[in-house]
């Protein structure tokens, strides 16, 4: 099992404000993911990344950013933040094996912005 | 991009009952995985199946890749069951994971 991290796990914060939510894996996980899910919806990709400095957006457009410095650590920035944006965004990585990619999720954090 | 079909939407059980849960991919799929999300928004993984059958104490799966389909298994279940069941694949050499809509499963005394 990966153990993987996010912080905060609730956010309540007003429009115009930046935030950046972290996420951090202690597994050496080459490949980490974001995902958005509304509430009792199914989970879409925002943002991944295969490795350090290496980041693409995913299936679902976002206005957040995302960098990859380093292995262990994929922090997702909006930089003001709207009503819209209000959501759930759990961070997961996956090891890199030819056609294997079993992905772990961290707990998630849920964002409102008010 | 794969579809990823769910079914059914929702399910409610008496504690005890047995069940199960489909999910079906519009291409072949080389990574398949099943996750039970909890009350507080968790996703726990339940198994990495992307062909054969897996047993996991009350919990069983079984993958038939060349029909496009995986079953989830839930037997005796109990009110900690509830939540939602989501299915994930991807096809290729891509990793990133397409989900179904879920299951919502109810557990009642």
């Amino acid at each position: 099992e990966a153990d993987i991290y996010q912080t905060p796990r609730y956010l309540v914060i007003g429009t115009g404000k930046k935030i950046t939510l972290e996420c951090s894996q202690t597994m050496g996980h080459d490949k980490m993911y974001w995902y958005q899910q509304d509430p009792g919806m199914e989970l879409h990709l925002i943002h991944y990344s295969y490795g350090v400095n290496s980041t693409e957006k995913g299936d679902l457009s976002s206005e957040s950013t995302v960098s990859r410095i380093r292995t262990e650590h994929f922090p997702l920035t909006l930089e003001s933040a709207r009503p819209s944006h209000t959501s759930q965004y759990l961070c997961a990585s996956s090891e890199d094996r030819f056609f294997s990619y079993e992905q772990y999720f961290g707990p998630g954090t849920r964002l409102t912005v008010t | 991009g794969i579809q990823v079909e769910q079914s059914p939407p929702d399910l409610i059980l008496q504690e005890g009952a047995n069940s199960t849960l489909r999910c079906n991919f519009s291409d072949s799929v080389n990574n398949l995985q099943w996750f039970h999300q909890n009350p507080w928004g968790q996703l726990i993984n339940l198994f990495y199946i992307p062909s054969g059958t897996k047993q996991n104490g009350r919990l069983s799966a079984t993958t038939v890749a060349t029909e496009r389909y995986s079953l989830l298994y839930i037997s005796s279940s109990q009110t900690t069951d509830s939540g939602v069941y989501f299915c994930a694949g991807n096809t290729g050499t891509a990793s990133k994971l397409t989900f179904g809509t879920g299951t919502r499963l109810q557990v009642t005394l």
